[in-house]
This record gives C-alpha cells, structure tokens and sequence, in this order.
C-alpha cells in the first residue's frame, strides 16, 4: 500500500538559516503533493501544490522540489523565522481505483526556528 | 468568510455514548472529508464525500458513520464510543476531488472518550 515518510524527529534550527524538510513516498510517483502547516491546536493550512511534471515551485520564502525517481518531495524555507515554527505535513493521492478519492497525509515534521 | 466549521471544539463522552461531530463550509465544495490525528499516527482518513448523498469509506472507517443530505453539512456520527477514538478529530473540504486542489481544514474537535 501507499506510505509517505516524513522524518519524526523534531528539526531545530537557528534563524535566518535554511530549513529543509522531507518527504519519501513508495510504490508509485503521484501527479500532485501538497504540502500543509499545522499549528499547536489547529487544522492544518495548505501552502503549496506540486505537479510531477513541475521540479520545482516556489511561493515567497518556501520552495518545493518533486523528484519521481527518487519518489520525494523536499520542502525548504529560506531565511526561516521563529514564526516559521510548526508542523509540516505532505500529502498525496494514491493509485486512482475508479470512484475512490482516498488522500494520505505523512506523520509531518516539527520544525522549531530558534531566535 | 468562516471556511470549515467544526463544532463542538471539546467534548468528553463515557464508553458506550453516542455523538455527533459537526461540520459545515460555505464554500460550496463538492469533496468533504473526516480524519483523526493521533500521537504518531498524523491523519488518517475515516470517510469522505464527493458530493450530496455519496459517501464512501476511508481508512480507518469502523465505529464511525456519516451522511451527506446537503452540500454544506457532512457530519460524523460516533455510534457507541470506545477509548480507541480518543483523539482529535478534522473535518476538510475541496473544491473537488483530485489532489490538484487544496484542502480546507477546520480547527478540529477534540474528543476524550472515558
């Protein structure tokens, strides 16, 4: 079956470095991943959507980069600020069984920016 | 602009109770779903809907139903509560089904069940 890994360890860094998260996925290369923020006691937020077709997006701070071969998706924040400090979840589709929507979210990494 | 309301954001049930999560969005989104974060587990699915009367099972869909009678609402239903579903629990909506279109989270509703 599909399943995304994220590393489960919290990753501390200092402020104004660039931190960089990762997600593996098995068994297949999807069309989408998404990348999502949670915040202690709320839901998360999407942020960002990459295409396989696509090696690379960027949206101000944040870039997302989609490898097939290596089935995974790295998730870098630039100039990162104790405001950046949070959970990180990707999320894919796996295999299309007609009439199925099933989404799967990795564990998420807890990114802690430190002043 | 309220997005994906869930309510209510707490509650404590004995073994054996029953309950139902509330969700609700005003975005008009064909693609709603429910999942359950735990310790560990991040979030699995429990059911989905794509639209008005269509339901379909998740991952982890034993001990919980669901119903979709109008577009905006997509309730979950604990039938007879275990300690297993202590958790928290997130409702989501998109605009459609396919993972080119971004998840709309609620706030969550945290459920101790004793």
């Amino acid at each position: 079956s599909q399943k995304i890994e994220q590393n489960s360890e919290a990753l501390n860094i200092q402020e104004g470095k660039t931190a960089t998260l990762t997600c593996n996925y098995t068994n297949y290369s999807p069309a989408y991943l998404q990348w999502y923020r949670q915040d202690p006691g709320r839901g998360p937020v999407f942020l960002l959507l990459i295409r396989e077709n696509e090696k690379e997006k960027r949206k101000e701070r944040l870039k997302v980069t989609f490898d097939t071969t290596l089935k995974q998706s790295l998730f870098h924040i630039t100039a990162s600020q104790p405001a950046d400090s949070a959970t990180y979840l990707c999320a894919l589709e796996p295999p299309y069984t007609s009439g199925t929507y099933k989404y799967i979210f990795g564990t998420g990494t807890r990114l802690k920016v430190l002043a | 602009n309220a997005g994906v309301t869930q309510t209510p954001k707490f509650q404590v049930l004995k073994t054996g109770q029953s309950m139902t999560l509330q969700c609700a969005q005003d975005m008009n989104h064909e693609y709603m779903s429910w999942y359950r974060q735990d310790p560990g587990m991040g979030l699995r699915l429990i059911h989905y809907s794509v639209g008005a009367g269509i339901t379909d099972q998740g991952e982890v869909p034993n001990g919980y139903n669901v119903s979709r009678s109008t577009t905006e609402d997509f309730p979950l239903r604990l039938l007879s509560a275990a300690p297993s579903q202590t958790s928290v629990y997130f409702c989501a909506s998109s605009r459609t089904p396919t993972t080119n279109q971004p998840q709309h989270f609620g706030d969550g509703t945290r459920l101790s069940i004793l």
